[in-house]
Order: structure tokens, then sequence, then C-alpha cells
């Protein structure tokens, strides 16, 4: 099973909103990866954690902040966001850093 | 540095036909992965395959095929006998070192149409 969740599917949030994205994986991953991705463009690294600590934050702005409560789930609080950051925000998972990534189907995020 | 470079954006065929999509590479390290990822409308990177730098040998799985050339830095993908759900976009991506700190690179994608 390589099977990556991510809640939620969808969601529209206004400039002062605060809210979470959520992923999940049961696969014994040790390494969990953040991507966003706009519109016809490659995913772009935003942050990479392996056994549940931080271990690259590719220069993102601070109104995202990923959080790694176990080594199963991994979040991605979001404040203060700015319509720019409307996007497809996906999730990964692989066995070690540097192992093949496993994909979830990502959230579509709006910001009004 | 590494680079990944997928020269064809958007390719169209009718369905049945055979169709390669291309990828070149660069990189300075001996060791490295290379990939290939499927993106259909519903958004999720679907994974197809991964092969190390030490392995040259063409894989074929179903439909799919893959054609890998340390000589010219390639690694094509052919689907054979298309169909509809092959339409998608389909990223090549590098991995300099396969266990490390090392993102995976992505090449810009191209965008496959299989019309009916």
């Amino acid at each position: 099973d390589t099977e990556v969740t991510q809640t939620p599917k969808h969601l529209v949030m206004g400039m002062t909103n605060k809210k979470s994205l959520k992923c999940e994986q049961h696969m014994g991953h040790r390494a969990m990866y953040w991507y966003k991705q706009k519109a016809k463009k490659p995913p772009e690294l935003m942050f990479v954690y392996s056994y549940e600590k931080l271990s690259i934050n590719e220069s993102v702005p601070s109104r995202f902040s990923p959080e790694c409560p176990n080594s199963s789930l991994l979040n991605l609080h979001l404040h203060a966001l700015q319509p720019e950051d409307s996007a497809l925000y996906l999730c990964a998972s692989s066995q070690v850093m540097g192992e093949t990534q496993y994909f979830g189907p990502g959230t579509r995020l709006l910001v009004l | 540095a590494q680079k990944v470079t997928q020269a064809q954006t958007e390719i169209s065929v009718v369905e049945k036909e055979d169709v390669t999509l291309d990828c070149v590479y660069e990189t300075r390290d001996t060791t490295y992965y290379l990939f290939w990822y499927k993106q259909p409308p519903s958004g999720e990177l679907v994974f197809l395959i991964r092969r190390n730098s030490f392995d040259e040998q063409n894989e074929i799985s179903g439909r799919y095929s893959w054609n890998f050339q340390k000589s010219t830095s390639s690694f094509n993908f052919t689907i054979t006998a298309s169909q509809v759900v092959d339409s998608a976009v389909y990223f090549c991506a590098l991995s300099e070192t396969p266990v490390g700190d090392d993102k995976i690179i992505f090449g810009k994608g191209t965008r496959l149409h299989i019309l009916p």
C-alpha cells in the first residue's frame, strides 16, 4: 500500500484566517515532504521532515508553519496568507530522504 | 548543477498511436536516480518508475517502456497504443544522491492529450 492521504481536498480562506492542512501515511516512512504547485508548473519543494525533525526549509515565508507530531502525520499551518499563495499543496512521503517519494492527492487552496 | 529538461511542453496524439516523451538531464554525480511521475487532472502525482544510474537496462511495464541512455543523458518514456486515460502531465525527475539530503528536481512537465 503506497497511500498518502490529505485533508481537506479543497480549502477557501480569507487573508486573515488560520487554517491547517493535514497529511497522513501508514507506510512506516520516515521522511515527509510539503510541495507547492502552481498551475502548469512542476511541484516546488517547501519543507522536508526526516525522522520527525525539520531537515529542509526552502526559505518559505513564516506564514507557512509545518509540524510533524509523529512519524505518520504532517501538518501545514496557514496564517495570513496572500492571494498568490493559492495553489495545489502536495504532501509526499518516502522510506528515508532521497528514496522514491509517494504523493497524496493534494489540497487545492484558494486565498481570497 | 542538476537539471532536467522536458523540451515537449504539450503533445496531442490520436488514441492507439504510440507516443514518446523526452527527458534530458544534467548532473555532476555518477550516482543518481531518475524518475517518471504522472499527474492526471485530479492532481495526484503517481509514481511510475525509478531507475538508478548504474542500471541502463530498458524497462517495459505493460504499454509503458523506458529507454535510459547515459551516453546522451536521456531517459525517454514511450506509451504504446495510447488510451484516453493516459491523458495527463508527465514529469521526469532527478535525484543526485539516493540516500542523503538531496532533493528531487522535476522537469517542467509534458502535457499529453490523447484524442478519442
